[in-house]
């Protein structure tokens, strides 16, 4: 198994640009997360998903949509990407409401100049 | 909602001496302690958890502490290694009606050969 994994890495975006990252998780997972991650600032999830076709939103939304068409895949978006949206994303997954361990993802470097 | 404080942000022990981390939380209805461990440039794992009908739990050289009265939880790892250097998140979580975890700021450890 994969496990859950991010695409891309990397990304540098010019602000006003507009991207997608995906999670795609293997482990037949119901709840999916993205978290973005600044030097001091811990964790903040940003949305969520507690099965296909649901989300919800978490701490810091604004700025991001998310959706969850297939049950492996939970893609974030950025419609108009700022300077501030300059982060480490960070996808992760848990199998049910009452197995609470979060796998998490290998990251995404996102740059907005 | 749920708020979790960290303390202390930054850490160091000399090696084979023991280091403490400690968490507070704000909603007496959370009763599920994750501890996540990320090393430099990885991906967050879970290293111990605790659920709020135990006070104390071990594996090896790590444990974890609980005490609900007080709100606050603590990770505890003995003789200390250099692969023991890495940043530890605190999080949070009820049991019912809420599928998301609240993380501390984290706290960086450096273990001194």
């Amino acid at each position: 198994n994969a496990g859950v994994t991010q695409t891309p890495k990397f990304r540098v975006l010019k602000t006003g640009q507009s991207m997608t990252l995906l999670c795609a998780q293997d482990m037949n997972h119901e709840y999916m997360y993205w978290y973005r991650q600044d030097p001091g600032m811990g964790l903040r999830l940003i949305h969520y998903s507690v099965g296909e076709g649901t989300t919800a939103k978490g701490e810091v939304p604004d700025g991001y949509n998310v959706s969850r068409l297939k049950k492996q895949n939970f893609l974030l978006g950025l419609e108009s990407a700022a300077p501030s949206q300059t982060s480490v994303y960070f996808c992760a997954s848990s199998l049910t409401r009452r197995i609470y361990e979060q796998y998490f993802g290998p990251g995404t470097r996102l740059t907005v100049t | 909602g749920e708020n979790v404080e960290q303390h202390p942000s930054t850490l160091s022990v000399q090696e084979g001496d023991s280091a403490v981390i400690k968490c507070t939380y704000s909603d007496s209805a959370s009763n599920y302690f994750p501890w996540y461990k990320q090393e430099l440039g990885k991906r967050p794992q879970l290293i111990i958890d605790i659920r709020s009908n135990v006070g104390e739990k071990k594996d090896q050289r790590i444990a974890v502490t609980l005490n609900k009265t007080a709100k606050h939880f603590s990770l505890h790892i003995t003789e200390t290694q250099p692969e023991d250097s890495a940043v530890y998140f605190c999080a949070a979580r009820p049991d019912f009606g809420n599928e998301k975890l609240t993380f501390g700021t984290g706290t960086r450890l450096t273990i001194i050969p």
